[in-house]
C-alpha cells in the first residue's frame, strides 16, 4: 500500500476549465507538498502547507489534516498548465510521494 | 528568487566509471539538500537527506558505498556514483530546504535534474 495516493493518474481538459487533483495520504505529517514537474523534467514547488488553504495566482491548494487529505485546484486552466503534479508528504524524517496525475490542456 | 542549480544537465558515462553530481543553493544557505532518483514514467524517489557538515541519511535500499553524498558547505552538496552501471541511469534530482532546521517541513527549491547515462 502507497501512503500517498493521488487521483485521478491521468486528466484531459479544455481550456479554461476548473481542475481538481486530489491525494490522500496514511501517515501522520509535518507538511504536504504539491510539486509540478514539465516534460523536460524540471520540477517546481508549488505549495507547502501543513494546514488550511493557500492561493497563488490560479492555483489553490486545500489540506484536510483530520481526514489526510489535500487538492490541488487549478481555475481557468491553460495549456501550460500541461505538466505532471505531484504530491508529497513530509513526516519528520521521511518523503513519501504520489505517483503523480499527469494533466493535459487542450486549448 | 531562491535558485538551486544541479551540474551537469546531463552526462553520458561508461560503465564501471564514476561520475559526480553537484547541487548548488544560489542565493541561500541550505543546511539540508535531498537527493532524488526518478526512472522513467515513475514518481520521485528519495535517496538521501544530505546534512551540511555531516554524515548522508540514506533511504532503505540505497547504497551508502555507491552513492557517495558529500556536503562540505552551506551551498554545496556533491552526489557521486560509483562504479556506474547501466541500471543506474536515471534522472537524479536534488532539492534544498529553504528554511534551516526544518529540513522537509520547509519549502523545497528543487533543482533543474541531472539526466545521466550509463553505458
Amino acid at each position: 500500500k502507497n501512503e500517498v495516493e493521488q487521483s485521478p493518474q491521468n486528466l484531459t481538459a479544455q481550456e479554461g476549465e476548473f481542475i481538481t487533483i486530489n491525494c490522500s495520504y496514511s501517515v501522520g505529517i509535518s507538511a504536504l507538498h504539491w510539486l509540478q514537474q514539465h516534460p523536460g523534467g524540471g520540477i517546481v514547488s508549488l505549495f507547502m502547507l501543513s494546514s488550511g488553504k493557500k492561493k497563488h495566482g490560479r492555483l489553490i491548494a486545500t489540506i484536510n489534516i483530520q481526514e489526510k487529505h489535500s487538492s490541488l485546484h487549478i481555475t481557468a486552466s491553460h495549456p501550460r498548465d500541461s505538466a505532471v503534479y505531484i504530491c508529497a508528504v513530509n513526516t519528520g524524517n521521511q518523503f513519501y510521494f504520489g505517483t503523480g496525475t499527469s494533466l493535459t490542456v487542450i486549448p | 528568487g531562491a535558485v538551486v542549480s544541479q551540474h551537469p544537465s546531463w552526462v553520458i558515462c561508461k560503465s564501471g566509471t564514476s561520475v559526480k553530481i553537484e547541487c548548488r543553493s544560489l542565493d541561500f544557505q541550505a543546511t539540508t539538500m535531498f537527493w532524488y532518483r526518478q526512472f522513467p514514467k515513475q514518481s520521485l524517489m528519495l535517496m538521501a537527506t544530505s546534512n551540511e557538515g555531516s554524515k548522508a541519511t540514506y533511504e532503505q535500499g540505497v547504497e551508502k558505498d555507491k552513492f557517495l553524498i558529500n556536503h562540505a558547505s552551506l551551498t554545496l552538496s556533491t552526489l557521486t556514483v560509483t562504479s556506474a552501471h547501466p541500471e543506474d541511469s536515471s534522472f537524479y534530482i536534488c532539492s534544498a530546504a529553504l528554511i534551516p532546521g526544518l529540513a522537509g517541513a520547509a519549502p523545497q527549491i528543487f533543482g533543474p535534474g541531472t539526466r545521466l547515462t550509463v553505458t
